[in-house]
């Protein structure tokens, strides 16, 4: 157990619909790490925030947008959502926005039908 | 900016032979390397990284890696493999900079045979 919790741990939602994915890091981390995880695309950094400040953009596409809340706990929106979503997204969390380890959650797989 | 390429999606190898899964970066400054485990219906689990520490470095599991500059790779070797050895790997760099980020590669597929 890395002590980070995604919720929820499947989700199943329909073309068009809007999905919110909640992140708890680990105690003590200020640095939260959004990743999509797909067969084609393999492990994309989508976005990183520190202390509730965006730090970093990866390929994250417009239609997804992040934040990182006062409690440090984080969520990531994705909406207008297309088939080619469908993946699974990670968070990871680290105690600074540098080269610490990145402690991954479990992960919340997301089916777009 | 940074890049890493990992040899060789799908690796098989008996088990008690030696695991080399093969990495090499591309960096315009001195990078942080790192391997990452990841087994099925699991998230990512850091097995070692590189700090610009000593250049051997030995994770878990009896994981290590050595960092070689001059050919700008940091293949990830294990003496005797496993069963439980069999997972996807995952190696990473990053550098340190006001805009860091993790770069992965593609992953290398391990599969053990009996």
């Amino acid at each position: 157990d890395s002590g980070v919790t995604q919720t929820p741990k499947h989700l199943i939602t329909a073309t068009g619909q809007r999905v919110t994915l909640r992140c708890s890091p680990r105690s003590g981390d200020l640095s939260v790490y959004w990743y999509q995880q797909s067969l084609d695309q393999g492990l994309q950094f989508l976005i990183h925030y520190y202390n509730g400040e965006e730090r970093a953009k990866g390929n994250i596409l417009e239609r997804f947008s992040a934040q990182q809340f006062p409690d440090l706990h984080s969520e990531l929106n994705l909406s207008s959502l297309e088939l080619g979503d469908s993946a699974l997204y990670f968070c990871a969390s680290s105690v600074r926005p540098s080269t610490d380890t990145q402690y991954f959650g479990p992960g919340t797989r997301l089916t777009v039908l | 900016a940074q890049s890493v390429t990992q040899l060789g999606s799908h690796v098989s190898v008996s088990e008690g032979a030696l695991v080399l899964l093969r990495c090499n970066y591309s960096s315009s400054v001195p990078p942080y390397l790192f391997w990452y485990v990841q087994y099925p219906n699991q998230g990512l689990q850091l097995l070692l990284k590189y700090t610009s520490a000593a250049t051997l470095v030995k994770g878990i599991n009896g994981f290590e890696a050595e960092f070689k500059k001059s050919e700008t790779s940091f293949h990830l070797t294990k003496p005797s493999a496993h069963m439980s050895d069999a997972a996807e790997y995952f190696c990473a760099v990053s550098v340190p900079s006001g805009t860091y980020k993790y770069i992965f590669g593609t992953g290398t597929r391990l599969k053990v045979l009996a």
